[in-house]
């Protein structure tokens, strides 16, 4: 597609509930990230595809948190036993070469109730 | 880890005035990027600038590597430039990237 695409925008969950977050990346981007945005700061990084294999995954949280790109095209972010403090907007980028020149979706706001 | 500072946190304009945005860079770095993340949250690749000056249109950057810092400037800035400048830095060659705390812009018609 022409840009990032994120699905759902908008998610509201139930403390304890699992949820997924879905990212499509620009076609042809091999390298797709994972980053969450609080309110009020910047982005934290989460997890980095290089193709189908996640090249660095040292910004997961906990192992609640899990991110595949079975394809090396669209990547599904998966949280189990959501927490409170898992609400967050979640960014998904996507480049055409590692680390450069990103291009940021619209995001996934998630809110656990 | 890397640090990564920018100033002013906050930074209220009269449409038509410019503006300077630092980012300070605690370690050596192979890239810079500046972002602009718009009032409804799109986060917008402004320049990758590992060094030196780029410029497009009304914004253009400088980084100077060796003293570790990144400058964005605003010229003749419009309603539309409000929102968030983030600047973020990989931090030892790996290709995440980290950021700043960003500085919040508002320009007031």
């Amino acid at each position: 597609g022409a840009g990032v695409s994120q699905t759902p925008s908008n998610k509201v969950t139930e403390k304890g509930k699992y949820v997924e977050l879905r990212c499509d990346p620009i076609s042809g981007h091999t390298a797709l990230y994972w980053y969450r945005q609080s309110l009020g700061q910047g982005p934290e990084f989460l997890i980095y595809f290089q193709g189908t294999g996640a090249a660095d995954d040292s910004g997961l949280p906990n192992d609640r948190f899990f991110a595949v790109r079975p394809e090396g095209s669209v990547s599904t972010l998966k949280i189990q036993r959501t927490e409170r403090g898992d609400s967050a907007v979640y960014l998904c980028a996507s480049s055409s070469q590692g680390g450069n020149g990103y291009t940021f979706g619209s995001g996934t706001r998630l809110t656990v109730v | 880890g890397i640090q990564v500072e920018q100033s002013p946190p906050d930074l209220i304009l009269q449409e038509g005035a410019n503006s300077t945005l630092r980012c300070n860079f605690s370690d050596s770095v192979n890239n810079l990027q500046w972002f602009h993340q718009n009032p409804w949250g799109q986060l917008i690749n402004l320049f990758y600038i590992p060094s030196g000056t780029k410029q497009n249109g009304r914004l253009s950057a400088t980084t100077v590597a060796t003293e570790r810092y990144s400058l964005l400037y605003i010229s003749s800035s419009q309603t539309t430039d409000s929102g968030v400048y983030f600047c973020a830095v990989p931090p030892g060659g790996y290709n995440k990237l980290i950021f700043g705390a960003g500085t919040r812009l508002a320009v007031h018609p």
